[in-house]
């Protein structure tokens, strides 16, 4: 399977846009790019996923390299509760059920 | 809103009793999962449901069991509990189908000590 590679942490100023960039260089075409988050206390949530094009949702924005060899999730502005593990995921067409998560990326949001 | 709910928050049990967790949810979804989370090792597998009556090992299946009697319900066993199995255990759901992309939803974990 793919891997991929997060920043163990990284802090960001409340109301300020937040990029977490993710590193995937042996990702497959048929790899789909996904991302959860896990709030303290709480079981991961999911927030965006994608292919090749650039996706936006309520939650946050993705945004895909032309090579596919890394992603950056965009919040676009980050508030207090915006503090959790963001976990970037590779899930690959032949791996039916199972979504193989990484350590992923503590983000602290400072007031 | 998708609720999948597991049946204890935090739980304590003995080396060697046989312990059981719940998860229910309650989106008619076919797949369901059990997973364990540790630090620094990020969360692990430990068996799939894709439908009823169905169920497929993960990575770490040794020492559980699972049961899926009903659609909205999926247990894991743990057959006779030891001190490594201490450890935050997440339930999720998802609709089915085999390569899906439909996200997976958590309930909130059930923090389980083996003594």
């Amino acid at each position: 399977d793919a891997k991929t590679t997060q920043p163990n942490s990284m802090e960001s100023n409340e109301e300020e846009p937040v990029h977490l960039p993710c590193n995937h260089s042996t990702i497959s075409g048929t790899d789909y790019i996904h991302w959860y988050r896990q709030l303290p206390s709480q079981g991961p949530e999911y927030v965006i996923h994608g292919l090749t094009s650039n996706v936006n949702n309520r939650m946050a924005s993705l945004a895909i390299a032309e090579d596919r060899k890394s992603s950056t999730l965009i919040l676009h502005r980050a508030t207090l509760r915006d503090a959790a593990v963001y976990y970037c995921i590779l899930r690959g067409m032949d791996s039916n059920y199972q979504l193989i998560w990484g350590a992923g990326t503590k983000l602290i949001i400072k007031p | 809103d998708v609720k999948v709910t597991q049946s204890s928050r935090y739980l304590v049990k003995r080396t060697g009793e046989k312990v059981f967790l719940e998860c229910v949810q309650d989106m008619d979804h076919e797949n369901m999962f059990w997973y364990r989370q540790d630090p620094g090792l990020g969360l692990r597998l430990i068996y799939f449901s894709y439908d009823v009556k169905m169920k497929e090992k993960g990575d770490i299946p040794e020492g559980y069991s699972v049961s899926r009697e009903k659609k909205e319900r999926f247990s894991l066993i743990l057959e006779s509990a030891s001190t490594n199995q201490t450890s935050m255990y997440l339930c999720a759901s998802r609709v089915g189908g085999g390569n899906s992309n439909q996200p997976q939803h958590f309930g909130d974990g059930t923090r389980l000590s083996i003594l």
